[in-house]
């Protein structure tokens, strides 16, 4: 029930395109959605995140959608770039306890020029 | 602004030797996570601490790990009598206390080889 599933497991897109990465969860108690992208030999950076009183949140070329009910929620590149090209985990913590996050299992995602 | 720092960077260890890993979190954090990475999979959560004290080490192993974060320096990650499935990359995060504490701020990591 503390699992958070994520595809697909790699993405290759052509630069210009749109990147889309999608999440499941179980745990309704979950209460935070955040993105983190991650370079190799690097520790990851959150890229944006969400909470599931909303269905959308936009930040530059970076959109998460919010599906509650279908307790789903995806991470929209636009305009993917070469320097986007990393690894993207999703993730998902609760407010109440320690909010501990619980990652995905990660999006190798390749932009080519 | 310094971020969340790590060291060492890399470590090799020899079977059965202690393995020392520290992390000092963002200035004004007073919650850290450690989390490890094994090769190409997502982070585990191991064990969260405020200072001076464990809130959760549910996922940490009951054998051979050990995390503190005293009131003074860093945290320390320590795993003793280390094995070759200890092999991974050691991250460490850190968040701020009252609102905003869901944010998780990472370090670049400790990476671990086991020979």
């Amino acid at each position: 029930q503390q699992q958070v599933k994520q595809s697909p497991q790699s993405l290759i897109v052509q630069k210009g395109g749109i990147s889309i990465i999608n999440c499941a969860y179980e745990n309704t108690a979950f209460d935070y959605f955040p993105w983190y992208q991650q370079f190799p030999g690097k520790g990851p950076a959150l890229l944006i995140a969400i909470r599931p009183d909303v269905s959308e949140k936009k930040e530059g070329r970076f959109t998460i959608s919010f599906n509650k009910s279908a307790k789903q929620f995806s991470l929209h590149i636009m305009d993917s770039q070469p320097g986007d090209s990393a690894t993207y985990f999703c993730a998902a913590s609760i407010s109440i306890g320690g909010r501990q996050l619980t990652f995905g299992s990660g999006t190798q995602l390749t932009v080519l020029p | 602004n310094a971020g969340v720092m790590q060291n060492p960077r890399h470590l090799v260890r020899r079977r059965g030797q202690e393995a020392r890993l520290r992390c000092s979190p963002v200035k004004g954090h007073s919650h850290v996570y450690w989390y490890r990475q094994l090769p190409e999979e997502g982070l585990k959560f191991m064990v969260y601490l405020q200072k001076e004290n464990i809130i959760d080490e549910s996922g940490m192993p009951k054998e051979r790990f050990s995390a503190e974060f005293p009131k003074e320096g860093p945290s320390i990650l320590r795993i003793q009598q280390v094995v070759r499935g200890d092999s991974a990359a050691y991250f460490c995060a850190s968040s701020q206390p009252g609102q905003g504490r869901e944010t998780q701020y990472f370090g670049p990591g400790t990476r671990l080889l086991v020979l």
